[in-house]
């Protein structure tokens, strides 16, 4: 079955630190990769996407991801995190049209200061 | 440019009842797609219409049925209302030949069964 994992349920950094959320996917063929971010009583914004090309994509807010087809990855990474970025994280794929979606169980972010 | 618009933003009902949810779609998308998203889970897809019909449809009982009239806007009905329907209800619109654009995200509608 086509499915998503998240690894991290909660992770917290230090403010100005790195971030890397991680995020797996399990399917037989390259799919079309997103993370969104959901902030509290909020719905999803899209940080960014891969659909082919580049496996490294850059996003907004300073977000970017590398897609790793040997590692079947698709790992969300900052190098400096602000405190207005604690929210939770969803990594997503589309495997038939770009038009289902299945998410991961989300990575919660904390940014200590 | 509006975005995604969904009402209402908070319900409260009881077990048995009957709940309609209501989504607009970004101007110019003519697809919407629905998720249930529990406490502390990923969103879950539920369905999607285009043309007024529905074409992909989730691992939801048919207690949850959908409507989408002309000008793209859609309804999700949930029958027989259970606590475990208590969730956040998000809609999300695309338009269905841009294959290579992702879905823009209502900020969803938050059921809670008592």
């Amino acid at each position: 079955a086509q499915s998503v994992t998240q690894p991290d349920i909660h992770i917290t950094v230090s403010e100005g630190a790195s971030l890397e959320l991680r995020c797996n996917y399990s399917y037989g063929a390259t799919p079309y990769l997103f993370w969104y971010v959901q902030s509290p009583g909020q719905g999803l914004q899209l940080l960014l996407k891969y659909f082919s090309g580049d496996t490294l994509v850059q996003g907004i807010k300073g977000f970017e991801a590398e897609f790793k087809r040997s590692q079947s990855s698709f790992n969300l990474r900052k190098p400096s995190v602000h405190w207005s970025d604690a929210a939770e994280y969803f990594c997503a794929v589309a495997f038939t049209g770009f038009q289902k979606l299945v998410f991961g169980t989300g990575t919660r972010l904390l940014v200590s200061p | 440019d509006a975005g995604v618009t969904q009402s209402p933003t908070h319900l409260i009902k009881t077990r048995g009842q009957q709940v309609t949810l209501r989504c607009s779609p970004k101007s110019g998308h003519d697809t919407v797609s629905w998720y249930q998203q529990a406490l502390g889970q990923g969103p879950q897809f539920i369905f999607q219409y285009y043309e007024e019909e529905e074409r992909q449809r989730g691992n939801f009982p048919d207690r949850f049925s959908g409507h989408q009239y002309p000008n793209y806007s859609s309804e999700l009905n949930v029958n027989a209302l259970l606590l475990g329907d208590s969730a956040l209800y998000l809609c999300a619109s695309s338009l269905y030949r841009a294959r290579d654009q992702p879905q823009h995200f209502g900020d969803g509608t938050r059921l809670s069964i008592l």
